[in-house]
């Protein structure tokens, strides 16, 4: 069951500018996570951003979580060649259980 | 250093064969799971445990068991593999709060001949 969906599939820029990409999901939530994964390797949590909250900063990280909407998109400002990666958002239901799903990932590549 | 540990890093194995992928981790985390990560299907979770001695399945638990003997440990045992278990393996765990992230392994490249 695919919870989280992340928009667009894959996303080429150049180094400098800004990178944008959406995760859209389908119930309620607790939090929603982002997390990046460097080709073939384990994933590396990012940022956690609670349904209470509208926005968060962590570095060059900027999320925003519009639960009406139930969206979100995750910013990296002033990319760097080391950005290059997949991001995925996951997000929880409201059960407790802690079980977090993941969507398929936006494939990044910043061009130097 | 804070970290999952996953075994073997790569494996080949033929049709029928048992296995047993370990896990480790040593932040005395509460929560681990197990994923799979195909082409274009993103992760799907496997099988997931709250503590010790409790387990629970997935989205795709279908021809893997796991055990919980202790809070460190969470191995992933494939009783009789096929190819259609060949995937990429991530063993994660969290504090389980609901409130902090997964910390992931760095991954089992598992091929079934």
């Amino acid at each position: 069951s695919q919870q989280g969906e992340e928009d667009p599939q894959a996303l080429s820029i150049q180094e400098g500018e800004n990178a944008t990409m959406n995760c859209s999901y389908k119930t309620s939530i607790n939090n929603l996570q982002w997390y990046r994964q460097n080709s073939g390797r384990g994933l590396v949590h990012l940022i956690l951003i609670r349904s209470n909250e509208r926005e968060k900063h962590s570095g060059r990280l900027r999320v925003t979580l519009d639960t009406s909407k139930k969206s979100s998109s995750l910013l990296i400002t002033a990319s760097r060649a080391a950005d290059t990666a997949s991001y995925f958002c996951a997000t929880d239901g409201t059960s407790g259980t802690y079980k977090y799903i993941f969507g398929t990932g936006t494939r990044l590549k910043v061009l130097a | 250093e804070a970290q999952v540990t996953q075994n073997p890093r790569y494996l080949i194995t033929v049709t029928g064969k048992k296995l047993t992928v370990t896990c480790s981790q040593n932040m005395n985390h509460e929560y681990m799971s197990w994923y799979r990560q195909d082409p274009g299907l993103g992760l799907r979770q496997i099988y997931y445990s709250m503590n010790v001695e409790v387990t629970d399945k997935g989205d795709v638990p279908e021809g893997y068991k796991v055990s919980r003997k202790e809070k460190r440990n969470f191995p992933l045992i494939l009783e009789s593999p096929s190819p259609n278990q060949t995937s990429l393996y991530f063993c994660a765990s969290s504090l389980g709060t609901g409130s902090d992230g997964y910390t992931f392994g760095s991954g089992t490249r598992l091929t079934v001949v």
